[in-house]
């Protein structure tokens, strides 16, 4: 089976812009999170959705939106980009919404967003 | 609140040398703990997790961790290091209810000398 897809893997925007990041998450697998990494520290988490509902918010400002499709997968929306915003953005799937630790976060392996 | 602290930002040791990774971690309630590795350009990757069934956890590739509540603590360790385990470990925590929302540290840059 295909793991988590992530696209674009690059992606070069100037401030000011507005970004949208796609995540097709592993075959049966219900719940999206995604989580931003900057560069030299670990990644932060900033949403997650269950069956199409937002499950969970980080500590983000509003420009940053997130929707899940009935297909489960994702898109992350960034509007009014910002310097501070380049980052790789990981996103992760799992088959259930939040206590069964027993189905772990599957990662993909990125979007490296670059802003200038 | 949740956080976890990871002492040390770079670990060298040798191949065949204790691996050690520390990670201190402060919650509220009762923590689940996980270990995290990320390969250059690549996602994470789940090496263990503690859930309270055990405190010592075993996990893939030979690592272990255990939780120790009197210390806060959750270290990483490999008896052998093996030059593919050179990588970045990131420790975090997820307090009850909220196991997709993660906490991570800061990372800890495993290399490995021949």
């Amino acid at each position: 089976d295909a793991g988590v897809t992530q696209s674009p893997t690059h992606l070069i925007k100037t401030r000011g812009q507005h970004v949208t990041l796609r995540c097709s998450p592993i075959s049966g697998h219900k719940s999206v999170s995604w989580y931003q990494q900057v560069l030299g520290q670990g990644p932060q988490f900033i949403f997650q959705y269950y069956e199409k509902e937002e499950r969970g918010r980080g500590n983000f400002p509003d420009r940053f939106s997130a929707r899940q499709f009935p297909n489960y997968s994702s898109e992350l929306n960034v509007n009014a980009l910002l310097l501070g915003d380049s980052a790789l953005y990981l996103c992760a799937s799992s088959a259930s919404s939040g206590t069964a630790f027993n189905s772990p976060l599957h990662f993909g392996n990125g979007t490296r967003l670059t802003v200038t | 609140a949740q956080s976890v602290t990871q002492l040390g930002s770079h670990v060298s040791v040798s191949e065949g040398a204790l691996v050690l990774l520390r990670c201190n971690y402060s919650s509220s309630v009762p923590p689940y703990l996980f270990w995290y590795v990320q390969y250059p350009n690549q996602g994470l990757q789940l090496l263990l997790k503690y859930t309270s069934a055990a405190t010592l956890v075993k996990g893939i590739n030979g690592f272990e961790a255990e939780f120790k509540k009197s210390e806060t603590s959750f270290h990483l360790t490999k008896p052998s290091a093996h030059m593919s385990d050179a990588a970045e470990y990131f420790c975090a925590v997820s307090e009850s209810g909220s196991a997709r929302q993660l906490t991570f540290g800061s990372g800890t840059q495993l290399t490995v000398l021949p």
